[in-house]
């Protein structure tokens, strides 16, 4: 069974940093791009960021292009996000998903990021 | 950057129903990269349709999807209680994952 689970979600200063981590397990991490999905409160899905299997290829959402980094550790099949400079409006639940295809075959319960004073 | 639009904002349906949702890009793209997803409430999404037609693993043979171009649609046959939830369709394209902005699909 595919599992992702998030974490290092918190309540952060505007212009604070934070990294979020994903675990998987179920399947061979190695093997498959992995992405940040973002979910304001009562808003619809934002894409954020992803990357290739080998971690050498990076992607970005405008909206967080410069501020975020997203990385990973196929040794111990985990999945990051590094955010500085964040806004209010990076406020959300961030999900991390496996990619396949270019579509998120399984996605993870989320981690929530607050950002406020 | 394709924009999707989805439609209508919100769906109000009986159980037994059959429902219609519909996914319209800014330009023509390829079905192969067209996906929808369900969202209960209080739980994170989960891919029900790949390649504007293939459902994903465990979906029910209810949820099916057509469409080409820029016009894609799902539907659900016979609606479940279990089916009412948002659904978002998804596009990937020169290194740009899209959603559109979610369609909820209620109990009238």
């Amino acid at each position: 069974e595919v599992r992702l689970l998030e974490s290092g979600g918190d309540l952060v200063q505007p212009g604070g940093s934070l990294r979020l981590s994903c675990a998987a397990s179920g399947f061979t991490f190695s093997g498959y791009g992995m992405s940040w999905v973002r979910q304001a409160p009562g808003k619809g899905l934002e894409w954020v960021s992803s990357l290739s299997s080998s971690g050498d290829m990076t992607y970005y959402a405008d909206s967080v292009k410069g501020r975020f980094t997203i990385s990973r550790d196929n040794s111990k099949n985990t999945l990051y996000l590094q955010m500085s400079s964040l806004r209010a409006e990076d406020t959300a639940l961030y999900y991390c998903a496996n990619l396949f295809n270019n579509r998120f075959d399984h996605w993870g319960q989320g981690t929530l990021v607050t950002v406020s004073s | 950057d394709i924009g999707l639009t989805q439609s209508p904002g919100t769906l109000s349906m009986s159980p037994g129903e059959r429902a219609t949702l519909s996914c319209r890009a800014s330009r023509s793209l390829s079905s192969s990269y067209l996906a929808w997803y369900q969202q209960r409430p209080g739980q994170a999404p989960r891919l029900l349709m790949y390649d504007a037609f293939s459902r994903a693993t465990g979906i029910p043979d209810r949820f099916s999807g057509s469409g080409s171009g820029t016009d894609f649609t799902l539907t659900i046959s016979r609606l479940e209680p279990e089916d009412f939830a948002v659904y978002y369709c998804q596009n990937y394209g020169r290194s740009q994952w899209t959603f559109g902005q979610g369609t909820k699909v209620e109990i009238k």
